[in-house]
């Protein structure tokens, strides 16, 4: 059974404290893993989908890379704006076509 | 461009009572779609997904049913809702093929009292 472990589950940062977040998984031959973001009360914004271990893909101050095991999301200098929930996905190869996720890491930046 | 439409945003149902929502996607054809729930705090659980007009995949077996009636309209159905079925509902849509990206609607909150 595929499995997607995320930690920590809620982080504090200050305004310009670079920080990771973390996304372990488990899953019989990855097809992607995808990094969603999802503000309050509203669905997942999709930010990056990964394929094979030592990809990394960048957009503004996001960063995310790829291992066999692991993937994560590297915020450099957050802003206020980056609070959110930031969730990660994985599909195999095999079997059901839709996403396993995590439960996500709730990201508070403070100004 | 794509774009995924869900309604009612937010619903308060009484326990027993029916439940339809909808999904609709537009600027594509023939989508994948998918039915997830997201409890409070916690990651998303598939419940249905479908592939093409009238087929449904069940996840979770449940107080749930899916329909899909035309290419792109996707619906979640009860005949009688459960306290347990709260929770805020997500619809998304590939385009199928090698890249399956999901793409998610704005979802429905949903409450059972």
């Amino acid at each position: 059974e595929d499995q997607v472990t995320q930690s920590p589950e809620a982080l504090r940062l200050q305004e310009g404290e670079s920080s990771s977040l973390n996304c372990s998984y488990t899953v019989s031959g990855l097809r992607g893993l995808f990094w969603y973001r999802q503000d309050p009360g509203k669905g997942p914004e999709f930010l990056f989908t990964l394929y094979s271990a030592g990809e990394e893909k960048e957009k503004e101050r996001l960063k995310a890379t790829l291992t066999k095991k692991e993937s994560f999301l590297h915020i450099t200098a957050p802003k206020p704006e980056d609070s959110a929930t930031y969730l990660c996905a994985v599909q195999a190869w095999t079997g059901r076509r839709a996403l396993t996720f995590g439960s996500g890491t709730r990201l508070q930046v403070q100004p | 461009s794509q774009t995924i439409h869900q309604w009612p945003a937010t619903l308060v149902q009484p326990v027993g009572s029916p439940l339809s929502l909808e999904c609709t996607v537009e600027g594509t054809s023939n989508p994948n779609l998918y039915w997830y729930r997201q409890a409070a705090g916690r990651g998303l659980q598939l419940l249905f997904y479908s592939v093409g007009i009238g087929q449904i995949s069940s996840e979770v077996p449940q107080n749930l049913s899916a329909s899909r009636p035309q290419d792109r309209q996707f619906i979640l159905s009860s005949k009688k809702l459960l306290l347990s079925d709260s929770g805020f509902y997500l619809c998304a849509w590939t385009g199928g093929g090698a890249i399956e990206t999901q793409y998610f609607g704005p979802g429905t909150r949903l409450l059972v009292l």
